[in-house]
């Protein structure tokens, strides 16, 4: 198995951009978190799914991020403008659902720098 | 509102000396409690987690968590420290009922280890 894989595992982006970070959740795994680590405010869950579809996306910061899970193997977090306040790391986990709220598993996150 | 609290920034002890973590939990029932740990540039992965029955709980590495409910506390523990468990260390709780798979996660405890 090969983990939950995130990718890109670094993105430098000008202030504007649009950003795209990817993650390939466990097979198997019926749910998929995305987290935001930053010094300030620590590990955050921005949204969660089950079989695909967002349960509670109460974290997400405001309207320029947004999440996707179009199939059960793939999820997108979109950042669309960017700014240097999204700068952190981001990280994706995934469990099944018979190992809640065990069963985490995380990836390697994706560390994401807006200048 | 459920909240985690590790009063502890940054940690450092000797080798082969003891180590323990503290973390505090603000929950209105036992929740479930977690510890985890990040080495540099990696993802979290689970050390031990407590649900139900005894209060000491071992883990992976060496580690075991002791859960006060009178102190609301779940502090972290290891007889002797190796230089390689120098790393981040986080607490985390998870509600009751647990599927909904939410964890709230403490700022962290930076641990470093002298020779």
């Amino acid at each position: 198995d090969a983990g939950v894989i995130q990718s890109p595992r670094h993105e430098v982006t000008e202030m504007g951009q649009e950003v795209t970070l990817r993650c390939k959740p466990i097979s198997g795994h019926d749910y998929l978190f995305w987290y935001r680590q930053t010094m300030m405010r620590g590990l955050e869950l921005l949204i969660y799914f089950n079989n695909n579809v967002p349960i509670d996306d109460s974290g997400m910061p405001e309207d320029r991020f947004s999440a996707k899970m179009p199939n059960a193997s793939f999820s997108t977090l979109k950042i669309q403008p960017s700014e240097p306040r999204d700068s952190a790391v981001y990280f994706c986990a995934s469990s099944p659902m018979d190992s809640l709220p065990y069963g985490y598993t995380f990836g390697s996150g994706t560390r994401l720098t807006v200048v | 509102a459920q909240s985690v609290t590790q009063p502890d920034i940054h940690i450092t002890v000797s080798e082969g000396a003891s180590l323990e973590l503290r973390c505090n939990y603000s929950y209105g029932a036992t929740p479930y409690l977690f510890w985890y740990v990040q080495s540099p540039g990696q993802g979290l992965q689970l050390l031990l987690k407590y649900f139900s029955g005894d209060t000491l709980v071992q883990g992976i590495k060496g580690f075991e968590a002791e859960f006060k409910r009178s102190q609301s506390s779940f502090n972290l523990r290891k007889p002797s420290v190796h230089w390689s468990d120098a790393a981040e260390y986080f607490c985390a709780v998870g509600a009751r009922p647990g599927n909904t798979g939410k964890l709230i996660f403490g700022q962290g405890t930076t641990l470093q280890v002298k020779p």
